[in-house]
C-alpha cells in the first residue's frame, strides 16, 4: 500500500509551546523509528519502537521529548516547551522487523520554532 | 557511540562523469545501507549490503561492503541530472538489541548538464 506518511509536513511554533507530530507506517511493519536532520547534517537516531516490546528511547534528547506508538501502528512524537534548537526536520520510518533489509522513511515534518 | 565518517562532503561533477564516495566507521557493522534524499523528501534506499566482500549493483549504482566490516564504498557510472541529491551511507548491526541506524553526515552531489 502506501508509503510512510508524516504530519504536519511544515510546523512554525512559538517557543515554549508543545507540538505534537504524527507518523503513520507502512502497514504491517512491525518496527518503526524517529529521527531529526538538521540543517546539513546526517540524520540523529530519536527513538525506536519494535511490536510490543519497550522502546529503546536513549537517542531522545531531554526530557521535553517523548514518543508513543498506539496500537502498535500510528505513533506520535511530542515536544514540550520548544526551543529554538528544536528545529528540524524529523523523519519516521519504518520496517518489517528489526532485522529486514532498510527502512522506509517518510517525507519528514519540518519544524520551525520562532 | 559508533561513527561514521562519509567522504567526500561535497561533489561537483559533469554530466557523464562517475562519481565514488565512501564511508568509514570506528566499529564493525553488519550491514551497510546506501541512501538518496532528494530536496524536501525522506531519504530513499538505494543498496543493502550484508556480507563483508559482497559487492552489488543496482543500475548504474554499484556498492561494496568492505573486508574490515568498517567501510564501505557507493559508485555512480556515468551521472545524469537526476543522481542530484544527498547520498547517506548508514550501518547496521543485525545482532545487536538495538534497532538505529547510524548515519554519515551525506555527501551532497551537484551534477552540470
Amino acid at each position: 500500500g502506501a508509503g510512510v506518511s508524516q504530519s504536519p509536513s511544515n510546523k512554525v511554533t512559538e517557543k515554549g509551546k508543545d507540538v505534537e507530530l504524527r507518523c503513520d507506517p507502512i502497514s504491517g511493519h512491525t518496527a518503526l523509528y524517529w529521527y531529526r536532520q538538521s540543517l546539513g547534517q546526517g540524520l540523529e537516531f530519536l527513538i525506536y519502537f519494535q511490536g510490543n516490546s519497550a522502546p529503546d528511547k536513549s537517542g531522545l534528547p531531554s526530557d521535553r521529548f517523548s514518543a508513543e506508538r498506539t496500537g502498535g501502528s500510528v505513533s506520535t512524537l511530542t515536544i514540550q516547551r520548544t526551543q529554538q534548537e528544536d528545529s528540524a526536520v524529523y523523519l519516521c520510518a519504518s520496517s518489517l522487523s528489526r532485522e529486514s533489509r532498510g527502512q522506509f522513511f517518510g517525507p519528514g515534518t519540518r519544524l520551525t520554532v520562532l | 557511540g559508533q561513527q561514521l565518517n562519509q567522504s567526500p562532503q561535497s561533489m561537483f561533477i559533469q554530466e557523464g562523469e562517475d562519481v565514488s564516495m565512501n564511508c568509514t566507521s570506528s566499529s564493525i557493522f553488519n550491514t551497510w545501507l546506501w541512501y538518496k534524499q532528494d530536496p524536501g523528501e525522506g531519504p530513499v534506499l538505494l543498496i543493502a549490503l550484508y556480507k563483508a566482500g559482497e559487492l552489488t549493483s543496482n543500475g548504474r549504482l554499484t556498492a561494496q561492503f568492505g573486508i574490515t566490516r568498517k567501510d564501505s564504498f557507493l559508485n555512480i557510472s556515468a551521472s545524469i541530472p537526476s543522481d542530484v541529491g544527498i547520498y547517506f551511507c548508514a550501518g547496521f548491526d543485525r545482532g545487536s538489541t538495538l534497532g538505529r541506524l547510524y548515519f554519515g553526515r551525506g555527501t551532497q552531489l551537484t551534477v552540470w548538464p
